[in-house]
């Protein structure tokens, strides 16, 4: 069991639609990060958000982390075919005695043209 | 601009051999982690280091073993290798657990 939990695990849309991918956890945590995944290449990190109830814009990507900062999600406006990668997000949890950065299973967009 | 290097890029091993991931970062970052991806399962922890000869373990630690004698290196050690350890390696690295992460390029392992 993944303390992150992301849904879906994939989607395909058009170009122009809009989409909302989740990040769901048992936990509370002090903040969480999104990161975009391309082919051959590790994960950048987007955005990191830290207050509950927080609300971040970057361009057309809008994070939200919840109130009980024990979810987050990502709404893409109007996709377009460089959206395409996987979206992961991660966070510092609790687990065995320490504190490390754990990261979710990661949703994985396709946005056709 | 080097920021974090991974090498070899790509691997192949057989069943039982041993070999090391490099992982060089000139950022002057104390936290270091590796991860391993495989298809469905996002990134997986490995072993990390808060700064140079603290290491601890993640939540896939087996078979596989770390050292940080300088702030820079991080090499990952796998010990005998099994194809259960075919997969993609990222090394990362950030001035905290809790800041940006900045990763490698990866290495492809296989083992047969």
């Amino acid at each position: 069991t993944q303390l992150l939990e992301q849904s879906p695990q994939f989607l395909s849309i058009q170009e122009g639609e809009n989409l909302t991918v989740y990040c769901n956890s048992s936990s509370v945590f002090s903040s969480l990060q999104w990161y975009r995944q391309e082919p051959g290449e590790g994960p950048v990190l987007l955005v990191t958000v830290v207050t509950g109830g927080e609300v971040k814009k970057l361009k057309r990507l809008t994070f939200q982390f919840g109130d009980a900062r024990k979810d987050s999600s990502l709404h893409i406006t109007a996709a377009q075919p460089g959206d395409t990668g996987l979206y992961l997000c991660a966070g510092p949890a609790w687990m065995d005695s320490s504190y490390k950065l754990i990261f979710g299973s990661g949703t994985r967009l396709l946005v056709r043209p | 601009n080097a920021g974090v290097t991974q090498t070899p890029k790509f691997q192949v091993l057989k069943t039982g051999q041993s070999m090391t991931l490099q992982c060089a970062q000139d950022m002057n970052h104390e936290y270091m982690s590796w991860y391993r991806q495989d298809p469905g399962m996002g990134l997986r922890l490995i072993h990390y280091s808060v700064g140079a000869g603290i290491t601890d373990q993640g939540e896939v630690p087996n078979g596989y073993n770390v050292s940080r004698s300088t702030t820079e290196d991080f090499p990952l050690r796998l010990l005998s290798a099994a194809p259960s350890q075919t997969s993609v390696y990222f090394c990362a690295s950030s001035l905290t657990r809790d800041t940006e992460a900045f990763f490698g390029q990866g290495t492809r392992l296989t083992v047969v």
